[in-house]
């Protein structure tokens, strides 16, 4: 049984650019939430995607994106980078939606410049 | 909405020495509680949750909590530390029922002092 993946590891952009970021969920997990982490803040809730369905959203602007396909991964776009974006954004998967059985990835640091 | 707040930002304890992170919650509804560990360049390890039941929950690594509903505390704690504890930490809470967002507090550092 494979753990949470993220790809890349780490990525730097430029103000205006456009990123997308990588997620695998665990073996059996059919829900995605995504997080961005602030320096010295505590993950903010993006969105969660249940069955390649957005389900539920966090106060993020409509340049924040996402997609599950079929086999459950999914991808955090973001557009028209700002340098507030810079962050750790972390993915975790669970099963049925259920938040209190979530299970990390280790993240990806992008730094806009 | 609820909330999470984490009183100590930073907790410097000696090694072997007992510790305790603060961590209150604001929410008119029942809620699960769960905390969190970030090694340095990592991303989060659930240390343990509340979700019924008894109030004292054990979770991984020696470290506890107990859930005071009066109090809407979730404080964690750990008899004797070790050097590997070195680590932030998060409380986070989500509604039981409805509402799928899962809300953190800023984190407290715990730095364990030789």
């Amino acid at each position: 049984e494979t753990g949470v993946t993220q790809s890349p590891t780490h990525l730097i952009k430029t103000r205006g650019q456009q990123v997308t970021l990588r997620c695998s969920s665990q073996s059996g997990h059919n829900t995605v939430s995504w997080y961005q982490q602030a320096l010295g803040q505590g993950p903010q809730f993006i969105f969660q995607y249940y069955r390649e369905e957005e389900n539920g959203r966090g106060n993020f602007p409509p340049r924040f994106s996402g997609l599950q396909f079929p086999n459950y991964s999914s991808e955090l776009n973001v557009n028209a980078l700002e340098l507030d974006d810079s962050a750790l954004y972390l993915c975790a998967s669970s099963l049925d939606r259920t938040l209190y059985e979530q299970y990390f990835g280790p993240g990806t640091r992008l730094t806009v410049t | 909405a609820q909330s999470v707040t984490q009183l100590d930002s930073q907790v410097p304890v000696f090694e072997e020495a007992p510790v305790e992170l603060r961590c209150n919650y604001s929410s008119s509804v029942s809620v699960y509680l769960f905390w969190y560990v970030q090694y340095p360049n990592q991303g989060l390890q659930l240390l343990l949750k509340y979700l019924s039941g008894s109030t004292l929950v054990k979770g991984i690594n020696g470290f506890e909590a107990e859930f005071n509903k009066s109090q809407t505390s979730f404080h964690l704690r750990k008899p004797s530390v070790h050097i590997s504890d070195t680590a932030e930490y998060f409380c986070a809470v989500i509604l039981r029922f409805g509402n799928e967002k899962l809300t953190f507090g800023t984190g407290t550092r715990l730095t364990i002092i030789p």
